[in-house]
Parts: structure tokens; C-alpha cells; sequence
């Protein structure tokens, strides 16, 4: 059975405080892990797909890394604007996605 | 915006009712799902499809029907609605490999 674990649950952070959130996943046969923000009240939004371990992708205040274990989302001098839940998925050989319960970003001008 | 509206946004329901959520695209993407968002759990998938009449299920789909007889729409049906279908559903849309979520119904069972 797939399985994503994002951790810490929640995080709160002074403005410019880097820090990063994780997600660590066992799944048969990754085809990619997604990354997505949500904001209360909201439906997920996607941020990012990493498709194979060693994989970066950067998005404004954002960058996600990927190994064959867990992925990484770093948020570098974060904003209020940067509070949200990140939601993390992987995607099985199905093509079906199994999502971690989320990290929620606190970020405190 | 991946042109997913959902419909009501919110309901309030009583134990027994049927309850039936829609969600409409406007670009024909033939993959859609359905999903509920609880707190402490992630999105769980409730049923997906992948055409016109092609409907399967996910890994919560007890309890739950759904039926597309048009491309654009997806719908959703509780036959007897249950306390413990309190949730917030979400439909997306797939593009090539994505998935792209709706803003969400809330619904509440008394």
C-alpha cells in the first residue's frame, strides 16, 4: 500500500525564517510526486512535479527536491503571503495519487 | 483556474437523504475524480473516470455513487447520507499527468 508521511504537521515562522518541510513516501513504482498548496476554504493548487530522485524545481520562494525516499519543500525567506497547508502526493504505476495529511505554514510578519 | 466549477458549495443535510454533488468542466478532459478531504487524513480518492459511462472505484468509495453522462460533468450521489460523510469534496481534473482541484463542496450531515 502507498504511503506519504508529511512532517511537522504544522510550522510557524517569523518572516525571512528559511525552513523547510518534508514528505516521505513508499510507493510501487513512483511515475512523480506533486506538491500543492492549499489555502482555507480553497481547493489544492499545484506547485510542483518531481519525476525522478536528484530532480529540483524552484518557484519563486519555493524549491523542491526530491530523493528516492523523500522529497523536500523549502520556503526561503517566506512571506505572510507563504502561509498555507502544502499537501504532498505521489503517484503509483495507476496513475492514482496517495496524499500525505499535509504541513500547515504559519508565517508571522 | 482549470475551468472546474462545483455545485452547491455548501449543504447541509439530514441523516437518510440523498445527496447528489455536482462538478462541471468546460475544457473535456477525460479523466475526473472525486475526492474527500477530512481533518488528519489527506485526500482520499472516492471514485474516478476516465469517460463517458467509465466510472471506477477509489479507496473510499462505500457509500458512495457516481455516474458522467456528458463529458463536462461528474456527479456525486449519496443514496442515504451518513454522519460520517461529513466532508469536504473536491473534483479534479486530469491533464496529462496533473491533477487540477475544484474550490470544494462542504458538506454537513445532522
Amino acid at each position: 500500500e502507498d504511503q506519504v508521511t508529511q512532517s511537522p504537521e504544522a510550522l510557524r515562522l517569523q518572516e525571512g525564517e528559511s525552513s523547510s518541510l518534508n514528505c516521505s513516501y513508499t510507493v510501487s513504482g513512483l511515475r512523480g510526486l506533486f506538491w500543492y498548496r492549499q489555502d482555507p476554504g480553497k481547493g489544492p493548487e499545484f506547485l510542483f512535479t518531481l519525476y525522478s530522485a536528484g530532480e529540483e524545481k524552484e518557484k519563486e520562494r519555493l524549491k523542491a527536491t526530491l530523493t528516492k525516499k523523500e522529497s523536500f519543500l523549502h520556503i526561503t525567506a517566506p512571506k505572510p503571503e507563504d502561509s498555507a497547508t502544502y499537501l504532498c502526493a505521489v503517484q503509483a504505476s495507476d496513475y492514482k495519487l496517495s496524499f500525505g495529511a499535509g504541513t500547515t505554514v504559519t508565517v508571522r510578519a | 483556474d482549470a475551468g472546474i466549477t462545483q455545485s452547491p458549495r455548501h449543504k447541509v443535510t439530514e441523516t437518510g437523504t440523498p445527496v447528489t454533488l455536482r462538478c462541471h468542466q468546460t475544457e473535456n478532459h477525460r479523466y475526473m475524480y472525486w475526492y474527500r478531504q477530512d481533518p488528519g487524513h489527506g485526500l482520499r480518492l472516492i471514485h474516478y473516470s476516465y469517460g463517458v459511462k467509465d466510472t471506477d472505484k477509489g479507496e473510499v468509495s462505500d457509500g458512495y455513487s457516481v455516474s458522467r453522462s456528458k463529458t463536462e460533468d461528474f456527479l456525486l450521489t449519496l443514496e442515504s447520507a451518513t454522519s460520517s460523510q461529513t466532508s469536504v469534496y473536491f473534483c479534479a481534473i486530469s491533464v496529462t499527468d496533473t491533477q487540477y482541484f475544484g474550490p470544494g463542496t462542504r458538506l454537513t450531515v445532522l
